[in-house]
């Protein structure tokens, strides 16, 4: 079993909707939990960090986390064409960055 | 605008070659790191650095070495190039305590 799973799609939605994206984790030491989005042909750029349980939101963007299920969600509202890109979670027992481990990504395309 | 930015976006090599990929981070960071991402797999840490002259092995260091001679440059090295270590490898760093990488916009290496 991998130590983070997470569905690569392709997922694709129309424009206005609601979207989640999901990552399953197995080790209970993750205290860290982060969203990163990828555009074609670049790196990744964090969207949301949230530290242990409960939601955090941004504009359009709601990350929640759910310790006790190891399970981490992002819910992106009134979907956009430029929300079309790669989305990675990622989580990590502490916050130094050696020890952060990653999904493998979702793709998501947005259609107008 | 805080940069992680990576010499190369593209690189075709061939095999046996020794191959360098540089990154430089303007952030005065203490910590960088190097990653590659392939389909399916996310993203892998190959080697990282707390410190100038200091290294740390990731998951995957066979095949590679590096070198950080000054704070904002961390160097890759493929001692002798192979067909698979065709992927994309992103630099990242990140300040201590800080909550998430600044991602270089990857180098897609080609090994023929």
């Amino acid at each position: 079993q991998k130590e983070v799973e997470q569905d690569p799609g392709p997922l694709s939605v129309p424009e206005g909707a609601i979207v989640s994206l999901n990552c399953t984790y197995s080790n209970s030491a993750f205290q860290y939990f982060m969203w990163y989005r990828q555009y074609s042909r670049k790196g990744p750029e964090l969207l949301m960090y949230t530290y242990s349980s409960g939601n955090k939101e941004d504009g359009r963007f709601t990350a929640q986390v759910d310790k006790s299920s190891k399970y981490i969600s992002l819910f992106i509202r009134d979907s956009q064409p430029s929300d079309s890109a790669t989305y990675l979670c990622a989580m990590s027992r502490g916050s130094k960055g050696q020890n952060f481990v990653f999904g493998p990504g979702t793709r998501l395309s947005v259609l107008p | 605008d805080v940069k992680v930015t990576q010499s190369s976006r593209y690189l075709v090599k061939r095999t046996g070659e020794k191959v360098f990929l540089e990154c430089v981070q303007d952030m005065d960071h203490e910590n960088m790191f190097w990653y590659r991402q392939d389909p399916g797999l996310g993203l892998r840490l190959i080697y990282f650095s707390y410190d100038v002259k200091m290294k740390e092995k990731g998951d995957i260091p066979e095949g590679y070495s590096v070198s950080r001679e000054k704070k904002e440059r961390f160097s890759l090295i493929l001692e002798s190039a192979s067909t698979n270590q065709t992927s994309m490898y992103l630099c990242a760093s990140i300040a201590a305590g800080d909550s998430g990488y600044t991602f270089g916009s990857g180098t897609r290496l080609t090994v023929v």
